[in-house]
């Protein structure tokens, strides 16, 4: 089975902090992505990387970064924490292939106060 | 660029009867991928159902079966003999087949409750 981790289930934060959430994947997958999700807005996409050190921006990129320093683990960034960045953050990742499904860690619920 | 409708932001259904939740979908492409993705109450989304469009025979996973009209850009899902472990959110979602990087474009998700 696909298993897909982030390092936290709940986080709070204050304003301006640096924020790092973390995902792991144990598939070899090469793609992996970070999404929000937010009540009627649905998830939408913030960056993903399809190799290690590559990356693309996504629908929503603004007031983050990522960091994929190793195929498996790949980081998200808040570098200074804003309110409007509360939300349900979930990390996902498939194999570079056409049409694969991805499959979801369980998600971050992030607190910025 | 791709857009996907839920209309109905939410819904409920008794046990064991039949329910369908719709999803509408607009795009340029011919070859393309839709997903049906569900997310219990505090857990972990997970695929439900896959149907490529290029093929015209709709899937099929034991209880959950999709009705899909590619002229007219409609990808419904129908759950029947509904159990209480349905209860969740519900997404729809297109994926282009074209290149490799297999980006998800989501909709706004559909809450279904099933009622004991």
């Amino acid at each position: 089975d696909v298993k897909v981790t982030q390092s936290s289930r709940y986080l709070v934060k204050r304003t301006g902090e640096k924020v790092f959430l973390e995902c792991v994947q144990d598939m070899d997958h090469e793609n992996m992505f970070w999404y929000r999700q937010d009540p009627g807005l649905g998830l939408r996409l913030i960056y993903f990387s399809y190799d290690v050190k590559m990356k693309e921006k996504g629908d929503i990129p603004e007031g983050y970064s990522v960091s994929r320093e190793k195929k498996e683990r790949f980081s998200l960034i808040l570098e200074s924490a804003s309110t409007n960045q509360t939300s349900m953050y979930l990390c996902a990742s498939n194999r570079l292939a056409v049409g694969e499904t991805q499959y979801f860690g369980p998600g971050t619920r992030l607190l910025v106060l | 660029a791709q857009t996907v409708t839920q209309s109905q932001p939410e819904m409920s259904v008794q046990e064991a009867e039949t329910v369908t939740l719709s999803c509408t979908y607009d795009t340029s492409e011919n070859n393309y991928y839709l997903f049906w993705y569900k997310q219990p109450p505090s857990r972990q989304m997970i695929l439900v159902i896959r149907q490529e469009a290029y093929k015209q025979q709709n899937a099929t996973e034991n209880r959950f079966s999709v009705n899909f009209q590619k002229a007219a850009k409609s990808f419904s899902l129908k759950i029947s003999d509904s159990q209480l472990g349905d209860t969740a959110m519900y997404f729809c979602a297109f994926m282009k087949r074209s290149g490799a990087n297999s980006k998800l474009t989501f909709g706004k998700g559909i809450t279904l409750s099933v009622r004991p």
